[in-house]
């Protein structure tokens, strides 16, 4: 059981790159969930799923995009690479709930855009 | 959208004392309220949680209280080990975005011998 899997761990882009952050969950967790930590700022929400075929935005969606095409997947994709994007970025699941269940983290990609 | 607020930013006490955090939220349809401890180079974990049907609730040296009305949750931890030290962040969330969640900006607390 290995939980929340996040790949890769450390990235470096150039400005204008595409690339895709995976995220892979076996806890058949419904909801998944995606964060990214900047000093001082706390984790804020991207993108959010609430199961296969479901997504919104959260709190800071532009510049990302997501899908969810099975229950264990939530890759986050990053279309043009901007030096804003520079941060630690988590992913997240849980069981679906009528009252809020426990997040697992994973141990989160740091991606550095030059 | 939801806002947490958190403080104190940090937070240094002598190991044997106290600790509590605070944390405010704007949303009144919020009804589940976690806290997560992050040390460094790891993801956030899970240390406790509260619902809002629930005022109180205590898991050994660890409490978490709510206050609905006030829109506002704090963490207290007795008897701090050196152990404690690491970055704690109060959460807040809603059954319409599948329970995704708000953080608070953390608190940094370090605990010395």
């Amino acid at each position: 059981n290995a939980g929340v899997t996040q790949t890769p761990k450390f990235q470096v882009l150039k400005t204008g790159q595409s690339m895709t952050l995976q995220c892979a969950q076996d806890m058949n967790h419904e909801y998944m969930s995606w964060y990214r930590q900047d000093p001082g700022m706390g984790l804020r929400l991207i993108h959010y799923s609430v199961g296969a075929g479901i997504t919104d935005q959260g709190e800071v969606p532009n510049g990302y995009n997501v899908s969810r095409s099975t229950t264990e997947d939530f890759p986050l994709r990053l279309l043009s690479a901007a030096p804003s994007q520079t941060s630690v970025y988590f992913c997240a699941s849980s069981y679906s709930s009528h009252s809020g269940t426990e997040a697992f983290f994973g141990q989160g990609t740091r991606l550095t855009v030059v | 959208g939801e806002n947490v607020e958190q403080h104190p930013s940090t937070l240094s006490v002598q190991e044997g004392d106290s600790a509590v955090i605070k944390c405010t939220y704007s949303d009144s349809a919020s009804n589940y309220f976690p806290w997560y401890k992050q040390e460094l180079g790891k993801g956030p974990q899970l240390i406790i949680d509260i619902r809002s049907n629930v005022g109180e609730k205590k898991d050994q040296r660890i409490a978490v209280t709510l206050n609905k009305t006030a829109k506002h949750f704090s963490l207290h931890i007795t008897e701090t080990q050196p152990e404690d030290s690491a970055v704690y962040f109060c959460a807040a969330s809603t059954p319409n975005s599948g329970y995704a969640l708000n953080f608070g900006k953390g608190t940094s607390l370090l605990v010395t011998p």
